[in-house]
């Protein structure tokens, strides 16, 4: 099992770009979530969906777009990059949302 | 709508001390708790998680909490604190039934004195 994995790890990006994170799980988890985690914020749910075709906004989904066509896949695509959103994303997978929460390593993203 | 106070942002202490990582809630109704490990450029990991039962869990790497409702509190203990400790800690919380949120604290860091 590879469990939960991003790409890239790391990315710079101009205001205006956009692109897309991707974010992987092979243990066949219903839930998937994504966070950023700025200094002094801790982890902020962005978005998170409860199965394949389902997604639900998060604290701050503004900037941000997500879609779940399969199980496995749940990328985060970012409209138009702001420097707001320099940050380290964070995916994760879950059985269900109270159960263990699987994280990846995280993608440092620098927008200029 | 939930929320998560972590009161310490950064705790200081001894090696082979004790330490308390402290940790309230709010909600307007019954929560899962948990307790998350970040080590230095890594994702984060479980530490220990309060689903229902008895209040006092028991998580990895000798690590306890007990939830008190009365004082919508999660907090984290540890008798004797290693080096290897050396991490941010985060406690989160989640509604029962409802939007399926997992709400965070903003971190505690731990930093371990030899």
């Amino acid at each position: 099992n590879a469990g939960v994995t991003q790409t890239p790890k790391f990315q710079v990006l101009k205001t205006g770009q956009s692109m897309t994170l991707q974010c992987a799980q092979d243990m066949n988890h219903e839930y998937m979530s994504w966070y950023r985690q700025d200094p002094g914020m801790g982890l902020r749910l962005i978005h998170y969906s409860v199965g394949a075709g389902i997604t639900d906004q998060g604290e701050v989904p503004n900037g941000y777009n997500v879609s779940r066509s399969t199980t496995e896949d749940f990328p985060l695509r970012l409209l138009s990059a702001a420097p707001s959103q320099t940050s380290v994303y964070f995916c994760a997978s879950s059985p269900r949302p109270q159960e263990t929460q699987y994280f990846g390593p995280g993608t440092r993203l620098l927008v200029l | 709508a939930q929320s998560v106070t972590q009161l310490d942002s950064q705790v200081p202490v001894f090696e082979e001390a004790p330490v308390e990582l402290r940790c309230n809630y709010s909600s307007s109704v019954s929560v899962y708790l948990f307790w998350y490990v970040q080590y230095p450029n890594q994702g984060l990991q479980l530490l220990l998680k309060y689903l229902s039962g008895s209040t006092l869990v028991k998580g990895i790497n000798g690590f306890e909490a007990e939830f008190n409702k009365s004082q919508t509190s999660f907090h984290l203990r540890k008798p004797s604190v290693h080096i290897s400790d050396t991490a941010e800690y985060f406690c989160a919380v989640l509604n029962r039934g409802g939007y399926q949120k997992v709400t965070f604290g903003i971190g505690t860091k731990l930093q371990v004195i030899p």
